[in-house]
């Protein structure tokens, strides 16, 4: 089964700076999907930006960047002039692209705490 | 509405009670999921339905039994529950193999 590590439980950022949330991933699939989550403390989970592995070019959302490495098996979060509403928990997940019902499982990290710092 | 409904939001129950939580999805996806998030746990997988079918089941305990009678509605039913299956239930649909998982905003149980 694919494994996706976050060796960071808890990280800080100063508000207006840049944080980087790390992530890594252990699969032998070619093919598949990377995510970054977002769950504000007693809030939803949100999706916040994703990466097919197909592609070359790292994705971005507003101030949200990835910096994926493939070969690596690494998928970090940039986080650019951080706000306090960023301040939540950061799950990364990967998921298969291959058809069958192994594409159905989403494997979570253990998460990243991120405090915003006025 | 849109996205991921979950109903209720806020549950307690005794242990000999039974109760459902209910999940709908509006977003024309064909995949649903229960998961259990606890304090200081990893997110753990319960339960995956695929166009109304259950591919998945993680070894979750009988007292949990999951319903799925179309691809927008996902049931979990509750009976004789432990204190530690206090936690928050998180919905979530997708499209089978591609795209991510959409999430409700969750039941938080507690099982008195």
């Amino acid at each position: 089964a694919q494994t996706v590590t976050q060796s960071q439980p808890e990280m800080s950022v100063q508000e207006a700076e840049t944080v980087t949330l790390s992530c890594t991933y252990d699969t032998s699939e070619s093919d598949y999907y990377l995510f970054w989550y977002k769950q504000p403390p007693s809030r939803q989970m949100i999706l916040v930006i994703r990466q097919e592995a197909y592609k070359q070019q790292n994705a971005t959302e507003n101030r949200f960047s990835v910096n994926f490495q493939k070969a690596a098996k690494s998928f970090s979060l940039k986080i650019s002039d951080s706000q306090l509403g960023d301040a939540a928990m950061y799950f990364c997940a990967y998921r298969s692209a291959q058809n069958s019902n192994t594409g159905n499982q989403f494997y979570f990290g253990t998460g990243t705490s991120l405090t915003v710092i006025p | 509405e849109t996205g991921v409904t979950q109903t209720p939001r806020h549950l307690v129950m005794g242990m000999t009670n039974k109760k459902s939580l209910k999940c709908e999805q509006h977003l024309g996806h064909n995949a649903m999921y229960w998961y259990k998030q606890s304090a200081k746990k990893p997110l753990e997988l319960m339960f995956v339905y695929n166009f109304k079918e259950q591919t998945e089941n993680n070894s979750v305990p009988s007292r949990f039994s999951p319903e799925c009678p179309n691809s927008s509605h996902l049931f979990l039913h509750l009976h004789t529950l432990q204190p530690e299956d206090s936690a928050l239930y998180l919905c979530a649909s997708s499209q089978v193999v591609r795209g991510g998982q959409y999430f409700g905003p969750g039941t938080r149980l507690t099982v008195t």
